[in-house]
């Protein structure tokens, strides 16, 4: 299945740094959902994006849907040790049979927090 | 909140044995999704199901089979398991309709076949 193209892969940043990271697609979507995994745990839903352009914030993390609809914005102001592990992007696309809707995920970006 | 649980955190099994992976949602939920997570390869669809009793194909169904008898509740069935089978397991649910379409993940499932 496809995949959408999550950028950085990794990064390596101070305690206190800002983070930025994207996902681009070649589709449009109608919702990005952000999450986060830490190792060996399941996804937690960090923002959900519903409207083109929007901004969204959710404690230090602030996320935007992309004008074209064909990106989102995930940044962390501020980062803390506890920031670190897996941010995946997710996109909705078309309605699956019946209801539902499938999510297309990006490659994840791989955060590590140097104190 | 919303909470999905897995039956299992790590589960160990050899190879052409039957395995159950259960997953419940205590959120009322109409949909439900099995993923596998591999390095490299990020989620993939398994299975997932709108409602009681239906079921349809994700990106790789092959080698697994599901059951949704309750609403609640969405079983992910390894007929005879394998070593490519090896992965972590992740069920998910979502509301049906609405504006909301955000899936809340469960824990997770590491299998290993041996």
């Amino acid at each position: 299945g496809q995949q959408l193209n999550q950028s950085p892969q990794s990064m390596f940043i101070q305690e206190g740094e800002d983070v930025s990271m994207n996902c681009t697609s070649s589709s449009i979507f109608n919702t990005w959902l952000w999450y986060k995994q830490d190792p060996g745990e399941g996804p937690v839903l960090l923002i959900a994006l519903y409207k083109a352009g929007e901004l969204t914030s959710n404690g230090r993390l602030t996320a935007q849907f992309g004008i074209t609809r064909k990106d989102s914005f995930l940044n962390i102001s501020a980062s803390i040790p506890s920031d670190v592990g897996i941010y995946f992007c997710a996109g909705i696309g078309p309605r699956l049979t019946g209801g539902g809707n499938k999510l297309t995920f990006g490659t994840g970006t791989q955060l590590k927090v140097e104190l | 909140d919303v909470k999905v649980t897995q039956s299992s955190r790590y589960l160990v099994k050899r190879t052409g044995e039957k395995v159950f992976l259960e997953c419940v949602q205590d959120m009322d939920h109409e949909n439900m999704f099995w993923y596998r997570q591999d390095p490299g390869l990020g989620l993939r669809l398994i299975y997932f199901s709108y409602d009681v009793k239906m079921k349809e194909k994700g990106d790789i169904p092959e080698g697994y089979s599901v059951s949704r008898e309750k609403k609640e509740r969405f079983s992910l069935i390894l007929e005879s398991a394998s070593t490519n089978q090896t992965s972590m397991y992740l069920c998910a649910s979502s509301v049906q309709s609405g504006g909301s379409n955000e899936q809340y993940f469960g824990p997770g499932t590491r299998l290993t076949v041996t």
